[in-house]
């Protein structure tokens, strides 16, 4: 199946700072990511939809200007977590589409574990 | 919302079949079931999906009612390492449709 890779795997950051999460499709474009956040022993909870070439949708109760979202390329989409504070503290994981595979299944990244101090 | 209801937890002796049920009694015509797990601190990984008919991979089978109103996933041969949270989700085919997750089965597998 694709590959569908994250960046970094875990970070830890000072209060205030930026962080950037990058997610990558290996072995094919995707038009369409989507970021997740997961707190630990809940459910994964969907963030936004990133589009390539335009803006992001995000969901309800998720502030744009805070997880701000870009997806400049075909294969690689960020996700920057701005002004940082520790109940950002969660795992951050993407999700793409091979467009090109009939079983329309989504890849999941490794995730990308936050720690805000 | 997510569209599914799943037991909270599960165990299941190695080598024995692990069946999880799922039931998604409000599924639209034009929804698939889609079967993903996800073992502790990595990221979801793709198990199976279906429509009505029954489906069979390398890793499962999905056994779908007639009514569609619920699913079940089985594992034949449990492992250890298919120790995981197992989520049963419901949505239409195309790129751009979300995925709602829901709680998950906890699924141990015990030696």
């Amino acid at each position: 199946g694709a590959v569908v890779s994250q960046h970094p795997s875990r970070v830890i950051c000072k209060s205030g700072t930026s962080v950037k999460i990058e997610c990558r499709s290996l072995d094919f474009q995707a038009t369409t990511m989507f970021w997740y956040r997961q707190f630990p022993k809940k459910s994964l909870m969907l963030m936004a939809t990133s589009n390539e070439g335009s803006k992001a949708t995000y969901e309800q109760g998720v502030e744009k200007d805070k997880f701000l979202i870009n997806h400049a390329s075909l294969t690689l989409s960020t996700l920057t977590v701005t002004s940082a504070h520790p109940e950002d503290s969660s795992f951050y994981i993407c999700s793409a589409r091979d467009p090109q595979e009939s079983t329309d299944t989504q890849y999941f990244g490794p995730g990308t574990r936050l720690t805000v101090l | 919302d997510a569209k599914t209801t799943q037991p909270t937890s599960m165990d299941c002796a190695e080598g024995r079949a692990a069946n999880l049920p799922c039931n998604h009694s409000t599924i639209s015509g034009n929804e698939y079931v889609y079967w993903y797990r996800q073992i502790h601190s990595q990221g979801p990984q793709y198990i199976i999906h279906g429509l009505k008919n029954n489906e069979t991979n390398e890793m499962a089978s999905l056994i779908i009612t007639e009514d569609r109103k619920s699913s079940t996933l089985i594992l034949p041969h449990a492992t250890l390492r298919d120790t995981a949270v197992y989520y049963c989700i419901v949505r239409p085919r195309g790129g751009t449709y979300k995925y709602i997750f829901g709680t998950g089965t906890r699924l141990k597998v015990l030696a």
